[in-house]
């Protein structure tokens, strides 16, 4: 099984300003990566696949890099609205496909 | 406009089985494009892949709940379901029904809270 790990487990950002988010895989996933964004009291959803490419209405603040093992999300200009946990998922090797613990945002 | 839903108790005793549907509109489940799939989230944690099916019936579980998960679906219905049968505390958790295109859930239910209590 993959194992995803994030960091950091919080992240405090003013609003503005740019967030980034660290998720490492625990052995190389290509770019099969997947972002999701989870507000509170809200079911999950996609922001970013293929490691770097947004989802249909995604915003461009929003933006995904890496490969192999080492993936970042980064919010380029930080928004109240983008208050939220976000977790990572690798769909390279499955079953079972996994997800990082989430890094949570605070503004 | 594609809508999933979750519907089934929302209190299980222990050692009994869970059972919930997703009834999905807006499109037909029988895409052979798609994947359907259930997801968990124990309250105030991170989030746990359960199991996909596919309209052929063909389905993948995680390892890790072993023998007790079954993911079926009726494609007359459009629905596919959930059953986990002897659980514990351990299962209460928010359950997601999701749909998956190439490994990536692109629609996600609103989910319902399942608690396991006497």
């Amino acid at each position: 099984e993959i194992v995803m790990t994030q960091s950091p487990a919080t992240l405090s950002v003013s609003p503005g300003e740019r967030a980034t988010l660290s998720c490492r895989a625990s052995q190389s996933v290509s770019s099969n990566l997947a972002w999701y964004q989870q507000k509170p009291g809200q079911a999950p959803r996609l922001l970013i696949f293929g490691a770097s490419t947004r989802a249909t209405g995604i915003p461009a603040r929003f933006s995904g890099s890496g490969s192999g093992t080492e993936f970042t999300l980064t919010i380029s200009s930080l928004q109240s609205e983008d208050l939220a946990v976000y977790y990572c998922q690798q769909y390279s090797f499955w079953p079972p496909w996994t997800f990082g613990q989430g890094t949570k945002v605070e503004i | 406009q594609l809508q999933l839903q979750e519907s089934g108790p929302g209190l299980v005793k222990p050692s009994e089985t869970l059972s919930l549907t997703c009834t999905v509109s807006g499109s037909s489940i029988s895409r052979s494009t798609y994947y359907w799939g259930w997801i968990r989230q124990p309250p105030g944690k991170g989030l746990e892949w359960i199991g996909n099916i596919y309209y052929n019936g063909s389905t993948y579980n995680n390892p890790s709940l072993k023998s007790r998960v079954t993911i079926s679906v009726d494609t007359s219905k459009n629905h596919f379901s959930l059953k986990l049968t002897s659980v514990t505390a351990a299962d209460t958790a928010v359950y997601y029904c999701a749909r998956l295109s190439s490994n990536i859930v692109n629609r996600w239910g609103q989910g319902t809270l399942v608690t396991v209590s006497s």
